[in-house]
């Protein structure tokens, strides 16, 4: 049973490039969740989304980022004209729907992936 | 607004002692979940154990078990006969039991725990 998958493991990107980060939640979970640790801190919530929708985005910066969940394939959080300061641990988690059969794990609970770690140079 | 206080940044225990880590939260809701989670050095976040608040009853993991005062707003962790593979950052996060946008996650800042041999 695979669990929550991400890609890359490790981004370097240069000032004003994009970065891509994808997640692929685990099987039957159709909820995912983009978490941000910055260096030596706790993890911030950024988005939620479900397939096709975001649900909250409170924690999202206004500018440069954005983040989608389509019916095919894998959630993408995008960082257009990334910064230093975007330098950080990107996580995302997955959880089933309560009212969905087949979901792994516990309906309240969130599983996370291994992390993208994004370097800005 | 949620927040959740780990006042511990660090701690250190003996192979084979038992440990507790700290966690307050401050909520105005009656119904919520509370966990810890633990990051090993290779960062991936590995959920440890959950509470429902509703739930009187003290959760268990194996070597893992919570203090759970609901008054108190606090959630402690206790680790019995600490082993070298506990060294880890663990976070306590708290959440909402209200779905429909509530589902997120509130982390405190983390305690790294170090385990002596």
């Amino acid at each position: 049973n695979a669990g929550v998958m991400q890609n890359p493991r490790h981004l370097v990107r240069r000032r004003g490039q994009e970065a891509r980060l994808r997640c692929s939640p685990m099987k039957g979970h159709s909820h995912v969740y983009w978490y941000r640790q910055l260096p030596e801190e706790g993890l911030k919530f950024m988005v939620y989304l479900q397939k096709e929708n975001i649900i909250d985005e409170s924690g999202m910066p206004k500018e440069r980022f954005s983040a989608e969940f389509p019916k095919e394939g894998p959630s993408i959080l995008r960082i257009q004209q990334v910064v230093r300061g975007d330098s950080a641990a990107y996580f995302c988690a997955s959880s089933p729907w309560p009212m969905v059969a087949g979901g792994q794990g516990d309906t309240d609970t969130q599983y996370f992936g291994p992390g993208t770690r994004l370097t800005v140079l | 607004a949620q927040t959740v206080t780990q006042s511990q940044p660090e701690m250190s225990v003996q192979e084979a002692e038992t440990v507790t880590l700290s966690c307050t939260y401050d909520t105005s809701e009656s119904d919520y979940y509370l966990f810890w989670y633990k990051q090993p050095p290779s960062r991936q976040m590995i959920l440890v154990i959950r509470q429902e608040a509703y739930k009187q009853q003290n959760a268990t993991e194996n070597r893992f078990s919570v203090n759970f005062q609901k008054a108190a707003k606090s959630f402690s962790l206790k680790i019995s006969d600490s082993q070298l593979g506990d060294a880890a950052m663990y976070f306590c996060a708290y959440r909402s039991a209200i779905y429909f946008g509530n589902e997120k996650l509130t982390f405190g800042t983390g305690t790294r725990l170090t385990i002596i041999p």
